[in-house]
């Protein structure tokens, strides 16, 4: 059973730093990983996907790794912002879902 | 492009009770996911549904349940309702097609179910 974690549960910046939030998974057979944000009470905004094949994808600020064989994904955003302050969680495969990471960017 | 579109967003219903949330998908997506969130066990899959059929389902008792109509509408139902089902009931659409291709899904603001 895919198992997915993510470290670590919250994280508190300021403004203007780089950033990593990491990913890992226990089944190395996945499809694809996906890095999701989401507001309070709000519904999961898709960030980025990368296909199995793939080993990164970047959209604006923020860039996502893929390693499959060592079952770790990480999602890299640069220069954060106040903006940035929400939970990411990465999902896998058939969507499993990581716990989150809840992150607070201060200005 | 319109998203993810899910009626009630907010709900009140007691034990025992049962209700019906509603998920219209993006137009073109035919694959339609369910998912509870709770602070507790986090966000879970429930079921997915592909061309009107249940494809996959997650690790729920049978009193959850769902259907989707012929133009890729999704409906699920809760019934008996209990305290633990007090959740944010997500649905999310995508272009997959096949049972191993997973597509980018896109996500509905989602329902608060409370159940008092």
């Amino acid at each position: 059973k895919q198992e997915v974690t993510q470290i670590p549960a919250a994280l508190s910046v300021p403004e203007g730093e780089n950033l990593v939030l990491n990913c890992s998974f226990t089944d190395s057979a996945i499809y694809n990983l996906q890095w999701f944000r989401q507001d309070p009470g709000k519904g999961l905004t898709s960030l980025l996907l990368i296909q199995s094949s793939q080993r990164e994808q970047t959209s604006g600020r923020l860039n996502a790794s893929l390693d499959k064989s060592s079952g770790r994904s990480t999602l890299y955003i640069a220069a954060s912002q106040p903006g940035d302050s929400a939970t990411y969680l990465c999902a896998v495969g058939d969507m499993r879902f990581g716990a989150g990471t809840r992150l607070t960017v201060k200005p | 492009k319109a998203g993810v579109t899910q009626t009630p967003r907010y709900l009140i219903k007691t034990r025992g009770q049962q209700v019906t949330l509603s998920c219209s998908p993006i137009s073109g997506h035919r694959s339609v996911s369910w998912y509870q969130q709770t602070p507790g066990q986090g966000l879970q899959f429930l079921f997915e549904y592909f061309s009107e059929t249940q494809r996959n389902k997650g690790n729920f008792p049978g009193r959850f349940s769902g259907r989707q109509f012929s133009n890729s509408r999704s409906e699920m139902n809760v019934s008996t309702l209990e305290l633990g089902d007090s959740a944010l009931y997500l649905c999310a659409s995508s272009t997959k097609l096949g049972l191993a291709d997973y597509n980018e899904q896109f996500f509905g603001p989602g329902t608060r179910l409370t159940v008092l």
